[in-house]
């Protein structure tokens, strides 16, 4: 089974509304780690959010928040504001013991 | 706080030929990741060094891979008699252990196998 989903293949936001970006995972561990990583076309993956399973609140760096559902095992995105430079490729990643999956990735395009 | 480096960042090679990458992780970074990532894929995982012992590797990491990081410092991939299915990213993290540990990442080195 994947121990990381994003369902969404391609997402187009109008600049300035807000977006979600889905990612579902699958663990039988009660301690881990959630990541959203942003890859623009530049190659390097870029940390934007963390949540640790044992956090009772959802996780905000800025303009990013994370949708941390324990019980459904999901933990979304969402990107609030959105600007022509959130334009990229988003990865959702799960810690593991000491192993770190990386889903199959969201492509983003922010319209003018 | 340099970041996490990667060299180089583009390499053209000949199939049966041998390359080698370097990565040089953020200073105070106990653990270093190898990733491999295709187009349209995310990161697979291919092995991890907990200072300078190299504590997993995938199944993806086939005899033709070797990595080492001496001294717990940078480490180095090693690929031997390239094949065409090797053309890829090779992404480079870096990480402190903890509770709350994550991942910083090298710009990659982007290899193509001719």
């Amino acid at each position: 089974a994947q121990k990381i989903t994003q369902t969404q293949p391609g997402m187009f936001v109008q600049e300035k509304e807000a977006v979600t970006l889905d990612c579902t995972y699958d663990t039988s561990d009660q301690s881990y780690g959630l990541f959203w990583y942003k890859q623009p076309s530049s190659g390097e993956m870029i940390f934007l959010i963390y949540q640790g399973s044992y956090d009772e609140q959802n996780a905000t760096e800025g303009r990013y928040s994370l949708n941390f559902q324990k019980a459904r095992k999901s933990a979304n995105l969402v990107i609030s504001a959105s600007q022509l430079g959130d334009s990229a490729m988003y990865f959702c990643a799960m810690r593991e013991l000491n192993q770190f999956y990386f889903g199959t990735g969201t492509s983003l395009t922010v319209i003018p | 706080d340099t970041g996490v480096s990667q060299d180089p960042r583009h390499k053209i090679t000949k199939r049966g030929q041998n390359v080698t990458f370097r990565c040089d992780p953020i200073s105070e970074h106990n653990r270093l990741y190898w990733y491999r990532q295709t187009l349209g894929q995310g990161p697979e995982f291919l092995t991890y060094f907990q200072n300078e012992a190299q504590l997993e590797k995938s199944r993806l990491l086939s005899d033709r891979f070797s990595a080492e990081r001496p001294k717990g410092s940078f480490s180095t991939l090693e690929i031997q008699r390239t094949e065409q299915g090797d053309s890829a990213m090779y992404l480079c993290a870096s990480s402190r252990t903890g509770g709350r540990e994550k991942l910083f990442f090298g710009s990659g080195t982007q290899l193509s196998v001719l």
